[in-house]
């Protein structure tokens, strides 16, 4: 298995909802990471998960809020946001908090709150 | 991270060479260059990357001048599946460097 597994790919939701992104990857990598993207940018690191540790936070407000259960898996879950918080939220990992190896990204979900 | 300058776009004639300049001319000795490219909808896709060698794989070719102060990523036979945007970052190969995403060029291949 080669691929990182995001889901759902589409989200909408209320700005009063709680819901929750999912990242999955069984290559045995032991770095993850959460980017977003709006449209027509680049994408922007928001968190890095090291062995399954948070690592790096990029200030991102507290309505997002990640979780790395285990070394397969990185959840963000989203609590009371607002429309521009609207983009598509990559997932990322590599084999190790290194870029020696290249990042594998998910085909993200697109997340649009109304 | 060192930044990098890359053109907004490019267009490429299908079938024949792509060649896709960067420039970072504060690259630090123990920085690499990378470069990912994004198909419209999809997530980031790693290419290549180099240190001051030349690098060739499958996918492309690196060319990294001999003052590392600019870099061509040469796609050598452009299909309209190329059609994306392409990526130069340079990062040291540590831990604690991420990946910091510039603007990127997008480079449309014709038919």
């Amino acid at each position: 298995d080669t691929e990182v597994t995001q889901t759902p790919k589409h989200l909408v939701m209320g700005m009063t909802n709680k819901k929750s992104l999912k990242c999955e990857q069984h290559m045995g990598h032991r770095a993850m990471y959460w980017y977003k993207q709006k449209a027509k940018k680049p994408p922007e690191l928001m968190f890095v998960y090291s062995y399954e540790k948070l690592s790096i936070n990029e200030s991102v407000p507290s309505r997002f809020s990640p979780e790395c259960p285990n070394s397969s898996l990185l959840n963000l879950h989203l609590h009371a946001l607002q429309p521009e918080d609207s983009a598509l939220y990559l997932c990322a990992s590599s084999k190790a908090n290194t870029q020696a190896y290249g990042y594998t990204f998910g085909s993200g979900t697109r997340l649009t709150v109304v | 991270d060192a930044k990098t300058t890359q053109p907004p776009s490019m267009d490429c004639a299908e079938g024949r060479a792509a060649n896709l300049p960067c420039n970072h001319s504060t690259i630090s000795g123990n920085e690499y260059v990378y470069w990912y490219r994004q198909i419209h909808s999809q997530g980031p896709q790693y290419i290549i990357h180099g240190l001051k060698n030349n690098e060739t794989n499958e996918m492309a070719s690196l060319i990294i001048t001999e003052d590392r102060k600019s870099s061509t990523l040469i796609l050598p036979h452009a299909t309209l599946r190329d059609t994306a945007v392409y990526y130069c970052i340079v990062s040291a190969n540590n831990a604690g460097n991420m990946l910091t995403f510039g603007g990127g060029t997008r480079l449309m291949v014709k038919p």
